[in-house]
């Protein structure tokens, strides 16, 4: 089982959908979590950390589930820029590994 | 500009002939790491390194070697190529990791190695 599972997708939806992707993680030593978004063949971007109470950045609303060890973040109003792909990432507690996802793809279509 | 640069971008090789490819960061950051990119994998670590002479091996380190003689480069070493490491190769760096909050990753523009 992988450490960090996502759906891959791809996610194929019109524009102004709201969108939600899901990850879970297996090590509950986990410490930290984030979302990065990546556009084909390019370098990842962090996109928004995830705390526990959760947290929102204009459009975006991530939450985590510590207890259940998910993971998720949506998208609200998507826009045609929204197209990438979204990868789950996580810290191990005390330790120097981040675990990526293999990465959800969305296309937003007109 | 805050920057973490890698080169080169595209580079075609053939079996066995070592190859270097190069990381530097302006960002005085202690922390750098390799990752290879392959579909249905997401990215894979190859080796981290927390500090100046301090490296170790990610997941997937055989084949590999790295250095950190300096603290803005962490060259990515392939002695003796083999086809199943044509991959997307991305460095990254961070201020820290594992310390709460600012730990967020500075990655290179890639580099796409196809090893014949």
């Amino acid at each position: 089982r992988k450490e960090v599972e996502q759906d891959p997708g791809p996610f194929n939806v019109p524009e102004g959908a709201t969108v939600a992707f899901n990850c879970t993680y297996s090590n509950s030593a986990s410490q930290s979590f984030f979302w990065y978004r990546q556009d084909c063949r390019k370098e990842p971007k962090l996109l928004m950390s995830v705390y526990s109470s959760g947290n929102e950045d204009g459009r975006f609303t991530a939450q985590l589930n510590r207890a259940s060890q998910y993971i998720s973040l949506l998208i609200r109003d998507s826009k045609l820029s929204d197209s990438a792909t979204y990868l789950c990432v996580v810290n191990k507690r005390g330790g120097f590994k981040t675990i990526f996802g293999a990465g959800t793809r969305l296309f937003v279509k007109a | 500009e805050a920057q973490v640069t890698q080169n080169p971008r595209y580079l075609i090789t053939v079996t066995g002939k070592k190859l270097t490819v190069t990381c530097s960061q302006n960002m005085n950051h202690e922390y750098m790491s390799w990752y290879r990119q392959d579909p249905g994998l997401g990215l894979r670590q190859i080796y981290y390194s927390m500090n100046v002479e301090v490296t170790d091996k990610g997941d997937v380190p055989e084949g590999y070697k790295v250095s950190r003689k300096e603290k803005r480069n962490f060259p990515l070493i392939l002695e003796s190529p083999s086809p199943n490491q044509t991959s997307l190769y991305f460095c990254a760096s961070s201020p820290t990791l594992g310390a709460g909050n600012n730990e967020k990753l500075f990655f290179g523009s890639g580099t796409q190695l196809s090893v014949l």
